[in-house]
């Protein structure tokens, strides 16, 4: 079975530009979650979505968006990047969000970086 | 609010050596606990996870983690460490967010070196 898949696996922008990531989650898991790992720190919790709503959001500034679509994909956007926003951006997925007996699975990343 | 605190930076064993990696955590009510390996350039494996029962949790890869309420502790364990197992290694408890869903609360990560 396919696991969670992220795109792309690398990114370089600059400060100032935009940045769209993108997340299929585990074939039959509806909860996708989105994480920030800055090198030398542990993941931190951006956003949460089920069923194509928002249902968390970590301590981010606005300029940090996301949506699910119906196949319960979903995109994570970044807005007037900062160099502060180079990090490791992990995608997250499980069968429901709610119970915690449902583990999240992790995806590779998207390493980004901001020139 | 909830917390988790892995003191070590690095642990290094000799291979064939038990290992143990340190986990603390603070939380308001029953904690959820979990372990994740990270190997360079990857993503998060899924190691083990205590939600309630017994306080010896096994999980994959022969690893196991004691749960400890008094001493609000959640330690991973092997019998036997092989060099393989080099990797990073983060402590997590689940948080609620709002409407009842939830999110880690990582800690800081612990590198695990075994030597030959």
């Amino acid at each position: 079975d396919a696991g969670v898949t992220q795109s792309p696996t690398h990114l370089i922008k600059t400060r100032g530009q935009h940045v769209t990531l993108r997340c299929s989650p585990i074939s039959g898991h509806k909860s996708v979650s989105w994480y920030q790992q800055v090198l030398g720190q542990g993941p931190q919790f951006i956003f949460q979505y089920y069923e194509k709503e928002e249902r968390g959001r970590g301590n981010f500034p606005d300029r940090f968006s996301a949506r699910q679509f119906p196949n319960y994909s979903s995109e994570l956007n970044v807005n007037a990047l900062l160099l502060g926003d180079s990090a490791l951006y992990l995608c997250a997925s499980s069968l429901a969000g709610q119970s915690p007996y449902n583990e999240q699975f992790f995806g590779p990343g998207t390493r980004l970086t901001v020139l | 609010a909830q917390s988790v605190a892995q003191p070590e930076d690095q642990v290094n064993v000799a291979e064939g050596n038990p290992l143990t990696v340190k986990c603390t955590y603070s939380v308001s009510g029953n904690p959820y606990l979990f372990w994740y390996v990270q190997y360079p350039n990857r993503g998060l494996q899924f190691l083990l996870k205590y939600i309630t029962g017994d306080n010896l949790v096994k999980g994959s890869y022969g690893f196991e983690a004691e749960f400890n309420k008094s001493q609000t502790s959640f330690h991973l364990k092997k019998p036997s460490a092989l060099v393989s197992d080099s990797a990073l290694y983060f402590c997590a408890v689940r948080d609620r967010v709002s409407g009842g869903y939830n999110k880690l609360i990582f800690g800081a990560g612990t590198r695990l070196a075994v030597h030959p």
